[in-house]
Order: structure tokens, then C-alpha cells, then sequence
């Protein structure tokens, strides 16, 4: 069955500083990747996807995501982190069925930004 | 704004009682999706419609059932309601009903408490 692993619960960096979000995915082929993060009391919002092709998808607010094959990864970056990205970061799979469409969602990953 | 519209925003009801969740897509869009977010399961596909037909079905409870209507609207119905219902109920539309290029967007969600 198809996984997603966000290894890191919680993550803790000071306003400024580079972030990196982790996520591995168990899939027999490439699926669609996709990260969405959830604001507090908010609905999910698409940051960025990648379906195919070049392999750095850039997306809203400055993020970023790198997909490597080898090591079936899609890790969320953003350079520069504001305290306005505090929030929670999910990484989804939609493994490309012949029929249904469902994303399967990683558990999360919760940032927190200190000034 | 996502263009997904969830009615209620919040809903608090008793055990065993029955309650429907309403969800209008995104101008164009033909797939709704219903997704279930609780603490202990994370975020969890339970039904996609498209175009008024069922297209797949998740870890759906048999208490619960969907409908999409005519004018593409969707319901989602919770019945004989328990404790471990009390979740976060998200909707979500895609313009594809298939995996290609297939890209939901989520709505604010409706968060149901069951006492």
C-alpha cells in the first residue's frame, strides 16, 4: 500500500533561517507529490506539486521542493523563514490508479518559527 | 479562498444522532473528495464523486454516506454518531475526475464534536 513518512512532528527555527521539511514516500512507480500546510484553525492550502519533469517545482510564499527518485523524497525548502509560515506542513502522494483519486497524506509535520 | 465552500463551519451534536455536512466545489470542478482529520488517524480519504457517480471509496464507515447532486454539490451524511466521530471534515475539488494532472483544493473544513 502506498506511504507517506514525515519524519519530523515538530520542527523549530528561528525567523530568518533556512528551513527543510522531510518527506519519503513507499510507491511502486512515481506518484504525484504534492505539499499543502494548514494554518491554525484553516483549511488546507496547495503550496506546490510536482507531476513530472523538471525535478525543483517552486510553488507559493517562496517554497520550494525537490523531488529525488533515488531516495523517493520530496522535501519541502524555503530559504528564508517568516513567522507567518508557522504552521502545519503535509506532504501528500496521489498514486496514478485506474480509477479514484485519493491523496494519501503524510502525518504532518508542525512548524514552529521563534523571533 | 480555495473556492471550495464548507457549510457548517462547526457543528456539536450527541451521541447517536445524525448529521449532514454540505460542500460546494469550485466553479467547474467535478470531483468532490471527502476527507476525515483526527488525531489519532491523521487525514484520511473516505469518498471521491465525480459527476454524480460514486468513483472510489476510502475507510468509509458504513454510518456514513455521500451524495453528489445535479448541480454538483456534495453531502456527506454521519449517522447513529460516537464519540470517535469528532473530527475535522474536509472537502475537496478537482476539475479531473482521473489521476492526471489531477489537483485538489481543499475547503475550510467542518469541525464536528460529538458529546
Amino acid at each position: 500500500a502506498q506511504s507517506v513518512t514525515q519524519p519530523d512532528i515538530h520542527i523549530t527555527v528561528s525567523e530568518g533561517a533556512s528551513l527543510e521539511l522531510r518527506c519519503n514516500y513507499s510507491y511502486g512507480a512515481t506518484p504525484y507529490l504534492f505539499w499543502y500546510v494548514q494554518s491554525p484553525g484553516q483549511g488546507l492550502q496547495l503550496l506546490l506539486k510536482y507531476f513530472s519533469g523538471d525535478t525543483l517545482v517552486q510553488g507559493i510564499k517562496g517554497f520550494e521542493a525537490e523531488f529525488k527518485r533515488s531516495q523517493s523524497s520530496f522535501n519541502l525548502r524555503k530559504p528564508s523563514v517568516h513567522w507567518s509560515d508557522a504552521a502545519e506542513y503535509f506532504c501528500a502522494v496521489l498514486p496514478i490508479m485506474e480509477y479514484g483519486n485519493k491523496l494519501v497524506f503524510g502525518a504532518g509535520t508542525i512548524l514552529r518559527v521563534k523571533s | 479562498d480555495s473556492g471550495v465552500t464548507q457549510t457548517p463551519k462547526h457543528l456539536i451534536t450527541a451521541t447517536g444522532q445524525r448529521v449532514t455536512l454540505r460542500c460546494s466545489p469550485r466553479s467547474g470542478d467535478l470531483s468532490v473528495y471527502w476527507y476525515q482529520q483526527s488525531l489519532d488517524q491523521g487525514l484520511q480519504f473516505l469518498i471521491q464523486y465525480y459527476n454524480g457517480e460514486e468513483r472510489a471509496k476510502g475507510n468509509i464507515l458504513e454510518r456514513f454516506s455521500a451524495q453528489q447532486f445535479p448541480d454538483l454539490h456534495s453531502e456527506l451524511n454521519l449517522s447513529s454518531l460516537e464519540l470517535g466521530d469528532s473530527a475535522l471534515y474536509f472537502c475537496a475539488s478537482s476539475e479531473s475526475g482521473t489521476a492526471v494532472k489531477n489537483i485538489q483544493y481543499f475547503g475550510a473544513g467542518t469541525r464536528l464534536s460529538v458529546l
